[in-house]
């Protein structure tokens, strides 16, 4: 198994341009999310999706939009980028949501925003 | 929203020594989890914890689920220099499904 994967790892962007980071995982996994980190900063949770046709906003969804038609992707997209949201973004999945489900994350897109 | 605080939020220390940090909320957990976190890669995860008062081992990482269910705690022995990096905690509550991560603790091990 791949786990899961995250394109593109690196991504230098305008503002006010758009894009999407994708992530895909191979696990069969219900639950995905997508998080950001900054630095001297946990993860905070942007969206999250708990099966293909359902999403939700987590803790800081605004500048962000998701989608999830399948249940292996969960594309994030960033509809006009500001300097606010460079970060790193990791994405993360796990079989179910519920309580004792661990999640497995991504190796992250490093994202700038000028 | 709910939030974690981990200590300490950095630490240095001699190869060999063994290194303890802590994460509390001040909420009720169902879950607690450790990740460590390499420069430029993604969180991994180290240990889940399930039940209050568990007491689990990974090599020479171990963690417990405190018996009020609100803090756990991370130990390392013999520290060695691939230990370097960032541990998270991470905590699901009794009200939600989504994880909420602590600010994380930078452990740098000098040879």
């Amino acid at each position: 198994n791949a786990g899961v994967t995250q394109t593109p790892k690196f991504q230098v962007l305008k503002t006010g341009q758009s894009m999407t980071l994708q992530c895909a995982q191979d696990m069969n996994h219900e639950y995905m999310s997508w998080y950001r980190q900054d630095p001297g900063m946990g993860l905070r949770l942007i969206h999250y999706s708990v099966g293909a046709g359902i999403t939700d906003q987590g803790e800081v969804p605004n500048g962000y939009n998701v989608s999830r038609s399948t249940t292996e992707d969960f594309p994030l997209r960033l509809l006009s980028a500001a300097p606010s949201q460079t970060s790193v973004y990791f994405c993360a999945s796990s079989y179910g949501g519920g309580a004792g489900e661990t999640q497995y994350f991504g190796p992250g897109t490093r994202l700038l925003v000028l | 929203g709910q939030q974690l605080n981990q200590s300490p939020q950095s630490m240095f220390i001699q190869e060999g020594e063994d290194v303890s940090m802590n994460c509390t909320s001040s909420s009720i957990f169902n879950t607690w989890l450790w990740y460590k976190q390499d420069p430029g890669e993604g969180p991994v995860l180290l240990i889940a914890l399930y039940k209050a008062g568990e007491l689990t081992s990974n090599g020479r990482l171990t963690a417990q689920f405190g018996i009020t269910r609100k803090d756990s705690f991370l130990n390392i022995s013999a520290s060695i220099p691939s230990d370097v990096g960032i541990y998270f905690c991470a905590g699901q509550s009794i009200y939600g499904q989504n994880f909420v991560f602590g600010p994380g603790t930078r452990l740098s091990v000098l040879p």
